[in-house]
């Protein structure tokens, strides 16, 4: 069936250093994928989307990368900030109103 | 402020006492959500509503009903809760041509012994 997975549950970065978090999808036919960021004790929080047509769209300090070949989204962060610490899910919008989480993968920044 | 809010945000409750949590965004969204996560899983889509008086099944929508009578609120209701739903629960809410980018309540835990 449909599934959004992660290669990594959890992440241990630098403070200051570039943090890549990445997802795995199976569903070819997904229109849309998105990354959330949850902090402790609260709801996923939007962070940025991609089009299935793109291979790269860029944000604030974030890039998304997409690899349709083998299924693969890619989140990067750029100079990781304490701030930056929560776990972290990839999405997908299957078409019409549907969205599919993965797992999520927790990242911890180091002072 | 442009919110999502939920209500209650902790229960406690006993197997077959029917419950109700409400939710309720002030942003003029036309789509909403609700959604569980268990540990390990994830968030799991229940039900969503993509305008007044039309919802639909997302993937794990056994155990639970909604309702969409007004544009700002879509409560979930669990008739006959049961241990395994024991979870915490998210509602989200987006514009319709928008709908990447659902904002999400704070969340509403819920025990069922």
């Amino acid at each position: 069936g449909e599934s959004v997975g992660l290669h990594l549950p959890t992440l241990s970065v630098q403070e200051g250093d570039n943090s890549i978090i990445n997802c795995a999808y199976s569903n070819s036919a997904s229109d849309y994928f998105i990354w959330y960021k949850q902090e402790s004790g609260k709801g996923p929080q939007f962070i940025i989307d991609i089009r299935s047509n793109m291979d790269k769209r860029q944000g604030q300090r974030v890039t998304v990368l997409l690899n349709k070949t083998v299924k693969h989204l890619s989140l990067q962060i750029a100079a990781t900030q304490p701030g930056d610490s929560a776990v972290y899910f990839c999405a997908e919008n299957t078409g019409g109103f549907k969205t599919i989480f993965g797992a999520g993968t927790r990242l911890f920044v180091k002072a | 402020e442009a919110q999502v809010t939920q209500n209650p945000r902790y229960l406690i409750t006993v197997t077959g006492k029917k419950l109700t949590v409400t939710c309720s965004q002030n942003m003029n969204h036309e789509y909403m959500s609700w959604y569980r996560q268990d540990p390990g899983l994830g968030l799991r889509q229940i039900y969503y509503s993509m305008n007044v008086e039309v919802t639909d099944k997302g993937d794990v929508p056994e155990g639970y009903k909604v309702s969409r009578k007004e544009k700002r609120n879509f409560p979930l209701i669990l008739e006959s809760p049961s241990p395994n739903q024991t979870s915490l629960y998210f509602c989200a809410s987006s514009l319709r041509q928008a709908r990447n980018e659902q904002f999400f309540g704070p969340g509403t835990r819920l025990t069922v012994l």
